[in-house]
């Protein structure tokens, strides 16, 4: 079974540019996660898809920031315009349930590193 | 305001002896707490978990307790392996919510 995958897995662009990160979720998984790690510092909860809806989207940082899940499979992340301050590691996630316990558990894609010059 | 620490950013351990990973909160109403492995390019993966119901859990090399009174929990690694080397983030979620994660600490295992 294929795990979380993740594209592109560098991304390199100057300030003011948009870019868009796409996730695919281990299939047969409802819930899609975003987190962020800046600068080697804790990994960030950004926001929270179930299917096609956002659950939680407490950790967006700004407006600039725009998540999309379209029919419940894949997901997108748009940083429009970048600012420098966006520079990190971004995760998706995806698990099959929400409760605490094993199907509650998180699988990591491994990451996009986008750099903003 | 960092509701989940990890203190110690490196700890560097000989091959064969115990690792001690350490992470304090300070949310009490944290419920559920997960270690993470994360190598080099690569995405977290789970390591192990503890309910705050329970004060230990143990699976194989790995054993996490958790001290609810003190907000502390700990992942002991025994015996270290140089292939244990990596970084371990510690996360906690209060039920409904989602998982808030520390830092990480950089394991090294020497041979």
């Amino acid at each position: 079974e294929a795990g979380v995958t993740q594209f592109p897995s560098h991304s390199v662009i100057e300030k003011g540019q948009t870019v868009t990160l796409r996730c695919d979720p281990i299939s047969g998984h409802d819930n899609l996660y975003w987190y962020r790690r800046v600068m080697g510092k804790e990994i960030k909860f950004l926001l929270h898809f179930v299917k096609e809806s956002k659950q939680d989207e407490s950790g967006m940082p700004n407006n600039r920031f725009l998540a999309e899940r379209t029919g419940g499979t894949y997901s997108t992340l748009k940083v429009q315009p970048a600012e420098l301050e966006d520079s990190g590691v971004y995760f998706c996630a995806s698990s099959q349930g929400f409760t605490s316990g094993p199907s509650g558990e998180q699988f990591f894609g491994p990451g996009t590193r986008l750099t903003v010059l | 305001d960092q509701q989940v620490k990890q203190n110690s950013p490196s700890l560097s351990v000989q091959e064969g002896r115990i690792s001690i990973l350490n992470c304090d909160y300070t949310n009490s109403m944290f419920d559920y707490f997960l270690w993470y492995k994360k190598y080099p390019a690569e995405g977290p993966t789970f390591l192990i978990s503890i309910s705050s119901i329970k004060d230990k859990n143990e699976d194989g090399r790995f054993t996490v307790f958790l001290n609810k009174s003190a907000k502390h929990l700990s992942l002991h690694i025994v015996p270290s392996q140089p292939g244990d080397s990596a970084v371990y983030f510690c996360a906690a979620r209060n039920y409904g919510q989602n998982f808030v994660f520390g830092p990480g600490t950089r394991l090294s295992v020497l041979p």
